[in-house]
């Protein structure tokens, strides 16, 4: 079964420093997205992006954060300079396309720690 | 920002009874619900979903009811097994899923023997 894979499964990292996080979508996918979960919270939506653009962020994702989808099967998200704050699973998502019958399938995370 | 709710944080039910999950939501623009469940250090994985132009949607022993004049809908399981246990959220969009899914804070299922 397709499925969505993140790397790296945790990454410890200091204050400050750059993270780039890696997913590969289902390959006849075209939408991809970024959210994340604090832990205890609920899952935050951050960015959608379609068409090698970004479709739709939310106020989380600011300057701070980047997307790219540097080939044809990679789907990277960058934080330049991490924050205690950015703590958190981030999972990649991918969905066919539009519409009321699709879902959307998650990886299975990406633990995120900031010290 | 608590568009989606799930007001019961834990949930337990013993094997082979009916489990009902709620959820509620403020925002009258969202037009399809879904439902995804969690285990521990996995990804949600998707386990059904309702468009607003319906108030039922079934598969197997899954079942989402819609009240759209409440902004509320259920989900059930019937009957409940001991694999079911898991976090369970409910997720909104307006236009479909390639739109941003609304997350309430999820429920945890304890199925128990």
């Amino acid at each position: 079964e397709p499925e969505v894979t993140q790397t790296p499964s945790h990454q410890v990292t200091q204050m400050g420093q750059e993270v780039i996080l890696r997913c590969v979508p289902i390959s006849n996918h075209l939408y991809f997205y970024w959210y994340r979960q604090i832990l205890g919270q609920k899952v935050e939506f951050l960015v959608s992006f379609y068409n090698n653009e970004i479709s739709e962020k939310s106020e989380i994702f600011d300057d701070q954060f980047s997307v790219e989808r540097p080939d044809g099967s990679n789907f990277t998200l960058k934080i330049r300079s991490t924050k205690l704050e950015d703590s958190a699973m981030y999972f990649c998502a991918s969905t066919k396309g539009p519409g009321y019958t699709g879902e959307l399938f998650f990886g299975e995370g990406s633990r995120l720690t900031v010290l | 920002d608590q568009q989606v709710k799930q007001n019961s944080p834990s949930l337990s039910v013993q094997e082979g009874r009916i489990s009902i999950l709620n959820c509620d939501y403020t925002n009258s623009m969202f037009d399809y619900f879904l439902w995804y469940k969690k285990y521990p250090a996995e990804g949600p994985t998707f386990l059904i979903s309702i468009s607003s132009i319906k108030d039922k949607n079934e598969d197997g022993r899954f079942t989402v009811f819609l009240n759209k004049s409440a902004k509320h809908l259920s989900l059930h399981i019937v009957p409940s097994q001991p694999g079911d246990s898991a976090v369970y959220f409910c997720a909104a969009s307006e236009g479909g899923t390639a739109s941003k899914l609304t997350f309430g804070t999820g429920t945890r299922l304890q199925v128990t023997l």
